[in-house]
């Protein structure tokens, strides 16, 4: 199986922030790579998928990039709405595996 | 505008089947290109692909649940339905159902989802 490895685990932050995650796979996944942003008693909702397209509808401070190993989600200016939970998952290769997730706290 | 609702009993029994529908409305299951999952999460933990079923009825599990798990497809219902057999108290979990994308293999639709507790 492919392991996702996300960082960090936890990170607090402020409204207006920039914030980086990471997400690094165990082997080669060229760009076939999934976010999603879960709030607490919600279902997961994804915001980017081949690592650097919008979903439609998500706000366009959300970007991705990244190809093979190593990924980044990056919200440029954090909104009040952004507090939530991160995933990483890989389409590359079954069993379709999802990272520990990060979780983004107001500071 | 596709809605995924799960339904199931909530309680089961150690060695019992977890048995899960999704009603899909707003779309058919059955129409071309369209595919079907299965996802999980236990309390306080990150997320688990149980498997998938596409509009032909094939499927497609991952294989540390291979053995214990069955998806199939009700097209008149509209439903997709999950059971999964010998359950312990490691599949307590909140149980998704998803719509796969039909070009790329993640999830963009979810049901709200539906908490299973196993215990006697």
């Amino acid at each position: 199986d492919i392991q996702m490895t996300q960082s960090p685990s936890s990170l607090s932050a402020s409204v207006g922030d920039r914030v980086t995650i990471t997400c690094r796979a165990s082997q080669g996944i060229t760009n076939s790579l999934a976010w999603y942003q879960q709030k607490p008693g919600r279902a997961p909702k994804v915001l980017l998928y081949v690592a650097s397209t919008l979903e439609s509808g998500v706000p366009s401070r959300f970007s991705g990039s990244g190809s093979g190993t190593d990924f980044t989600l990056t919200i440029s200016s954090l909104q009040p709405e952004d507090f939530a939970t991160y995933y990483c998952q890989q389409f590359f290769s079954s069993p379709y595996t999802f990272g520990q997730g990060t979780k983004l706290e107001l500071k | 505008q596709l809605h995924l609702q799960e339904s199931g009993p909530g309680l089961v029994k150690p060695s019992e089947t977890l048995s899960l529908t999704c009603t899909v409305s707003g779309g058919s299951i059955s129409s071309r290109s369209s595919y079907w999952a299965w996802i999980r999460q236990p309390p306080g933990k990150g997320l688990e692909w149980i498997g998938t079923i596409s509009y032909s009825g094939s499927t497609y599990y991952n294989p540390s649940l291979k053995s214990r798990v069955t998806i199939s497809v009700d097209t008149s219902k509209n439903q997709v339905s999950l059971k999964l057999s010998s359950v312990t108290a490691a599949d307590t979990a909140v149980y998704y159902c998803a719509r796969r994308n039909s070009d790329w293999y993640y999830f963009d639709s979810w049901g709200q989802g539906t908490q299973v507790t196993v215990s006697s």
